[in-house]
């Protein structure tokens, strides 16, 4: 049974660079989360997508965009990079939107922006 | 403003021992709550959830909940060396008029277990 995977591990880019950041939802989830985790705090919610749509958003700048295809993958955009942009990018997937909305963490793209 | 509080740490316990994780919550229509485990330099791995208000056991981990003192935590019992990471508090809250959800994650209380 395969798990959330992404990619790339990690990733350096300079100040104004673009990055794109990709995951694979575990097998029988259709449902997509991606979280934000600067070092020392937990994860922050970016946006959440389910049937290709943005459904739900957290508090960060239009920077951050996604996109979610027919195969229930995703992608996180970031444009304009700032420093405070470096952190570890985590995708989670669920597949079960009642009581438990259990969520699944992936090994996350570590993100250094210089 | 819906926040996640954990007990500041870090937590140190002798290995054998039983260690005690809190966490609160502010938001009343929380119904879902969870327990990920974090090593360093690694992703969250979710290992406890709980819906009900109660004790769940799952091998030597106990997770409790009270809803009406909004207050969820995490009893590791016979704690050992391999126990050694953050632990997460998440708590599921779910947008009126939606079935989808979203965590809420605390900051994390770091426990070692020495032996």
């Amino acid at each position: 049974d395969a798990g959330v995977t992404q990619s790339p591990t990690h990733l350096i880019k300079t100040r104004g660079q673009q990055v794109t950041l990709r995951c694979s939802p575990k097998s029988g989830h259709d449902t997509v989360s991606w979280y934000q985790q600067a070092l020392g705090q937990g994860p922050q919610f970016i946006f959440q997508y389910y049937e290709e749509e943005e459904r739900q958003r957290g508090n960060f700048p239009d920077r951050f965009s996604g996109h979610q295809f027919p195969n229930y993958s995703s992608e996180l955009n970031v444009n304009a990079l700032l420093l405070g942009d470096s952190a570890l990018y985590l995708c989670a997937s669920t597949g079960d939107r009642k009581l438990s909305y259990e969520q699944y963490f992936g090994p996350g793209t570590r993100l250094t922006v210089t | 403003q819906k926040e996640v509080e954990q007990n500041s740490g870090p937590l140190s316990v002798p290995e054998g021992a039983i260690a005690s994780l809190n966490c609160t919550y502010s938001d009343r229509v929380s119904q879902s709550f969870f327990w990920y485990r974090q090593y360093s330099g690694k992703s969250p791995e979710l290992i406890m959830s709980i819906y009900s208000n109660g004790d769940k056991e799952d091998g030597r981990f106990t997770a409790q909940l009270n809803k009406a003192s909004q207050y969820v935590s995490l009893l590791i019992r016979d704690s050992q060396p391999s126990d050694s990471a953050t632990y997460l508090c998440a708590v599921n809250i779910q947008n009126r008029g939606s079935t989808l959800g979203r965590l809420y994650f605390g900051r994390g209380t770091q426990l070692t277990v020495w032996p």
